[in-house]
């Protein structure tokens, strides 16, 4: 089974400070995207990653940047938290070529 | 820009009913459509998966239809049961300047009662 795991299922941060969301899958897939999921808006591509080192903005990437240093991990950073960042985050990865993504249990941040 | 929407927002039925939640989309280019179902607080959960070149898919008790040409899909459920409480949430994938990504729906919120 393909396994994605995030580092927190909860977070609570404060305005201003410097946050980083971890993710981990296990089954050597390329690709991996960071969502986030808010009521009545769904979710919403902030970065993905084609492969190490690699990085795509997605539909919403102000305020946001990703790290790709190894395959198996991609992080999501807040350089300085704002309160309209309290969501739910969601990290899936894929298989290069796959049609299926594979989700982690997500972290919901709340920014105080 | 693709849009994808779903109705309704809610539903509450009681065990043993069959229902079917609706998803459309505005942009018929699409290369696949998917059905995810997400329990609270937690992540999503793929069910099922329909290629563009295909009307239907089927899995257990769950079966999901695809209409391209008028931007519509449908996820039936047989014989409702108070586990397949959830959000269900349907996403096409689109190709944008050479990756696919998906675009989701806001989801329906099941409840099913015993």
């Amino acid at each position: 089974d393909v396994k994605v795991t995030q580092s927190s299922r909860y977070l609570v941060k404060r305005t201003g400070e410097k946050v980083f969301l971890e993710c981990v899958q296990d089954m050597d897939h390329e690709n991996m995207f960071w969502y986030r999921q808010d009521p009545g808006l769904g979710l919403r591509l902030i970065y993905f990653s084609y492969d190490v080192k690699m990085k795509e903005k997605g539909d919403i990437p102000e305020g946001y940047s990703v790290s790709r240093e190894k395959k198996e991990r991609f992080s999501l950073i807040l350089e300085s938290a704002s309160t309209n960042q309290t969501s739910m985050y969601l990290c899936a990865s894929r298989l290069l070529g796959s049609d299926e993504q594979f989700f982690g249990p997500g972290t919901r941040l709340t920014v105080l | 820009k693709q849009e994808v929407t779903q109705i309704p927002a809610a539903l509450s039925v009681p065990e043993g009913e069959n229902l079917v939640l609706n998803c459309s989309f505005t942009d018929s280019a699409i290369y696949n459509l998917q059905w995810f179902r997400q329990d609270p607080g937690k992540g999503l959960t793929s069910l099922l998966l329909i290629q563009s070149s295909q009307r239907e898919q089927t899995s257990g008790r769950l079966n999901a239809s695809l209409d391209k040409s008028s931007g519509r899909s449908t996820l039936y459920i047989a014989a409702s049961q108070p586990g397949d409480s959830a959000t269900y949430l349907c996403a096409v994938t689109v190709t944008n300047t050479g990756f696919q990504k998906l675009v989701f729906g806001t989801g329906t919120r099941l409840l099913v009662s015993p």
